[in-house]
């Protein structure tokens, strides 16, 4: 299996411009999650789907940040415009609901942002 | 609310010398508890996992006992090795629910 693919891995972008970042999550997983990484926030969860329906995006920061799951193998997460405190790794996650792996979750590689 | 709370970092021992990462939790009910570990670069992983009191989770000579008594899932290995310097998460979660709790992540970092 190849895991959770993100892409790209790297992104430097300028003040204001959109950023739209990519997740294919484990096949058959049903739930996906999108985190973000700082130093000085630790790790935030932002939005998480089951089935490719939302099911809380409590975290997320504000009306910039938006996130897609068109179907059960894509998900976007756009910054619309970015700004230089979005600048983080961000991690998808996925995780089966077969009542045996207790919610584990699989992590990909994740996105290194900088807004310039 | 349920949350996980963790040492604060960063770790630094040398080679072979013993670890202890501690973790105590606040939660309702019977959580399971996890440890994932970040290495550089990479993405969390799982380490280990416990799913009931006095469960032990082990994994690569690192080994946790969920003890509901202290609400602690201390993260101990005998040995550690300069290829275990990375992030450690302790973390809890619901059969029910579909969210991870994490704490705030324990850096370590092993001398030669």
């Amino acid at each position: 299996d190849a895991g959770v693919i993100q892409s790209p891995r790297h992104e430097v972008t300028e003040m204001g411009q959109e950023v739209t970042l990519r997740c294919k999550p484990i096949s058959g997983h049903d739930y996906l999650f999108w985190y973000r990484q700082t130093m000085m926030r630790g790790l935030e969860l932002l939005i998480y789907f089951n089935n490719n329906v939302p099911i809380d995006d409590s975290g997320m920061p504000e009306d910039r940040f938006s996130a897609k799951m068109p179907n059960a193998s894509f998900s976007t997460l756009k910054i619309q415009p970015s700004e230089p405190r979005d600048s983080a790794v961000y991690f998808c996650a996925s995780s089966p609901a077969d009542g045996k792996s207790y919610n584990e979750q699989f992590f990909g590689p994740g996105t290194r942002l900088t807004v310039l | 609310g349920n949350s996980v709370t963790q040492m604060e970092g960063p770790v630094t021992l040398s080679e072979e010398a013993f670890l202890t990462i501690n973790c105590t939790y606040t939660a309702t009910g019977y959580p399971s508890l996890f440890w994932y570990v970040q290495y550089p670069g990479e993405g969390l992983q799982l380490l280990l996992k416990a799913t009931k009191a006095d469960d032990k989770g082990s994994n690569k000579g690192f080994e946790a006992t969920y003890r509901k008594e202290t609400t602690s899932f201390h993260l101990e290995k005998g040995s550690v090795q300069v290829s275990d310097s990375a992030v450690y998460f302790c973390a809890l979660t619901y059969s029910s629910a579909s969210k991870i709790i994490f704490g705030s992540g324990t850096r370590l970092s092993i001398r030669p």
